[in-house]
């Protein structure tokens, strides 16, 4: 079935530690992101990428990093410097970043807790 | 970073009534999507509306994209115990490099028998 995978579903970080989220997908979609889910709130946007080798920080990515080395795979790492990781992180794709009208699917998410 | 007033925040409604609930920005936007999210889930996209006063049905689900681009609607009609979830509206933006969107805050829907 083509779409959105991420994994693990659950992930537990111990203080100091850096841990990577996986998201792929196989709709052959050029454009990925990764939001951030808070209890209460809507998602906020941590980075995205148009293109293989390609990305940009959204409006919380401190404490994160990504990397886009191929078209489906898009991971993301938490690392020591965010000091509130504790979240529901959620991995989405478009056809195209660079036209206006194409909407983003999402993965099932992967919740961060801290040990 | 910016996110839209939605409301209302949460709603009891008994199985059968009809549901209405709203987006309002600041800001102007080209795309107008709403999404439903169940627990544990990701959010599951309803309905996408693309031009000012764009009126779109999905089954129970009707949306509206406001004429001043800067609001948006979503009613669902003779609601079911399945519509339980929370739904999120988001404006999506193209800045000519990227698509962005904004997203609400959530509507939690509850629906009683």
């Amino acid at each position: 079935d083509g779409g959105i995978t991420q994994s693990p579903k659950y992930l537990f970080r111990k203080e100091g530690q850096n841990v990577t989220l996986s998201c792929e997908q196989n709709l052959n979609h050029d454009a990925m992101y990764w939001y951030r889910q808070d209890p209460g709130q809507g998602l906020r946007l941590i980075y995205y990428s148009q293109i293989v080798n390609d990305f940009q920080k959204g409006d919380i990515a401190e404490g994160y990093s990504v990397s886009r080395e191929k078209k489906e795979s898009f991971p993301l790492t938490v690392t020591s410097a965010q000091k509130n990781p504790t979240a529901f992180y959620l991995c989405a794709s478009s056809i195209d970043a660079t036209q206006g009208n194409q909407p983003q699917h999402f993965g099932d998410g992967t919740r961060l807790s801290i040990l | 970073g910016q996110q839209l007033n939605q409301s209302p925040q949460s709603m009891f409604i008994q199985e059968g009534e009809d549901v209405s609930m709203n987006c309002t920005s600041s800001s102007i936007f080209n795309t107008w999507l709403w999404y439903k999210q169940d627990p544990g889930e990701g959010p599951v996209l309803l309905i996408a509306l693309y031009k000012a006063g764009e009126l779109t049905s999905n089954g129970r689900l009707t949306a509206q994209f406001g004429i001043t681009r800067k609001d948006s609607f979503l009613n669902i009609s003779a609601s079911i115990p399945s519509d339980v979830g929370i739904y999120f509206c988001a404006g999506q933006s193209f800045t000519g490099t990227a698509s962005k969107l904004t997203f609400g805050t959530g509507t939690r829907l509850q629906v009683t028998l």
